[in-house]
């Protein structure tokens, strides 16, 4: 299996663009998680969907952003506008559902700059 | 709500010393527990997990055992290597997962 694929793996975009984070996850896992990481707050879940559904949004900073996921197989996150304090790494995860308590993978990340 | 504390780092050690990362949490029902490891410029990788109470967890040599009286899953290995060398997250899952702020650790040659 190729594991979780995350794209694009570094992004570098000016304040005020819109970034569109991507996400496969692992076939056959039910559950998809995208976290941020930065070195003053650790490793923060924006929002966790279970079925395509999401399930718990709460982490997620503010209307800037947004995330879906359309089918099984394929998730986005997206910053619109963008601002330079989302700078940070973005990770997706997957699992094969929450009521098995199945930890997550992750992916390798996307290192996302804005200046 | 349910919270992770592990030690604050960067933890330092020569190689084939001992290694203990310690974690406690809260949590209102019974999670299952975890530790992640991430080396420089990856994602983070399951290293090992315990369901239950008393449970061990085990793997490349760590260990980690779930202490629901003392709420702790204590890392620890008996010799480390240079290659071990990594950011290590205890977490914590009941319905959603929780990790906490991550332990770097260096081992020196």
């Amino acid at each position: 299996d190729a594991g979780v694929i995350q794209s694009p793996r570094h992004e570098v975009t000016e304040m005020g663009q819109e970034v569109t984070l991507r996400c496969k996850p692992i076939s056959g896992h039910n559950s998809l998680f995208w976290y941020r990481q930065t070195m003053m707050r650790g490793l923060e879940l924006l929002i966790y969907f279970n079925n395509n559904v999401p399930i718990d949004d709460s982490g997620m900073p503010e209307d800037r952003f947004s995330a879906k996921m359309p089918n099984a197989s394929f998730s986005t996150l997206k910053i619109q506008p963008s601002e330079p304090r989302d700078s940070a790494v973005y990770f997706c995860a997957s699992s094969f559902g929450l009521a098995e308590r199945d930890p997550p993978f992750f992916g390798p990340g996307t290192r996302l700059t804005v200046l | 709500g349910d919270s992770v504390t592990q030690m604050e780092g960067p933890v330092t050690l020569s190689e084939e010393a001992f290694l203990t990362i310690n974690c406690t949490y809260t949590a209102t029902g019974y999670p299952s527990l975890f530790w992640y490891v991430q080396y420089p410029g990856e994602g983070l990788q399951l290293l090992l997990k315990a369901t239950k109470a008393d449970d061990k967890g085990s793997n490349k040599g760590f260990e980690a055992t779930y202490r629901k009286e003392t709420t702790s899953f204590h890392l620890e290995k008996g010799s480390v290597q240079v290659s071990d060398s990594a950011v290590y997250f205890c977490a914590l899952q009941d319905d959603k997962i929780i990790f906490g702020k991550g332990t770097r650790l260096h081992i020196l040659p």
